[in-house]
């Protein structure tokens, strides 16, 4: 069975500190993985994904995840918080074989202080 | 401009009054998704289509019904709804390689629901 788990549902930061958004999944397949933000009254948008090359993933607005597949994580994180991260995200797991399953996690809501 | 566009945006309504959401994408995505979003359960999965005239059910399938007649357009609907359908609703959509897992989700700004 395919479940992810964010580990936090709230985190408050100050700007210009790093963030680290925290989630962990569990598949019986090699997961894709991606990270999507959703900003007030917004749908949502792609940050990042892992699609089994590269551990160290790159995203927009200077995000990057790291894949550990030993420790079953996919840690979001950012060097420093800007006010306009303020958002909620979401970590998704998407099992490939036979394609379609995804799974999205509870969230968590991103607050950054002046 | 890409973009998955659903209506309506804010509706109220009153229980067993049927509804349907429409949701079009002009990207020529093979793969159209709704999902339902409520606080602390993050996006559940209604119902998917592969293709034209090809859907599933997915995670929370009670109460809905969805059609894929035309590849740009996907609409759901509530044939009787209720209260618990209150909710907050995306429709998204993805190229092929949705089918590998490894597709970006494109999403639609959202349709707020409430069921009195």
């Amino acid at each position: 069975a395919q479940s992810v788990t964010q580990l936090d549902s709230h985190v408050s930061v100050s700007e210009g500190t790093p963030v680290l958004l925290r989630c962990n999944y569990s598949s019986s397949y090699s997961p894709s993985l991606f990270w999507y933000v959703q900003h007030p009254n917004k749908g949502l948008q792609l940050l990042l994904k892992y699609t089994s090359a590269a551990t160290l993933v790159k995203g927009i607005n200077g995000f990057e995840a790291e894949f550990k597949k030993s420790e079953t994580s996919f840690h979001l994180t950012k060097p420093s918080a800007h006010m306009s991260d303020a958002a909620e995200y979401f970590c998704v797991v998407s099992v490939g074989t036979g394609g379609f399953k995804t799974i999205f996690g509870a969230g968590t809501r991103l607050f950054v202080k002046a | 401009e890409a973009q998955v566009t659903q209506n309506p945006r804010y509706l109220i309504t009153v229980t067993g009054k049927k509804l349907t959401v429409t949701c079009s994408q002009n990207m020529n995505h093979e793969y159209m998704s709704w999902y339902r979003q409520d606080p602390g359960l993050g996006l559940r999965q209604i119902y998917y289509s592969m293709n034209v005239e090809v859907t599933d059910k997915g995670d929370v399938p009670e109460g809905y019904k969805v059609s894929r007649k035309e590849k740009r357009n996907f609409p759901l609907i509530l044939e009787s709804p209720s209260p618990n359908q209150t909710s907050l609703y995306f429709c998204a959509s993805s190229t092929e390689a949705r089918a590998q897992g490894t597709g970006e989700l494109f999403f639609g700004e959202g349709s707020r629901l409430t069921v009195l």
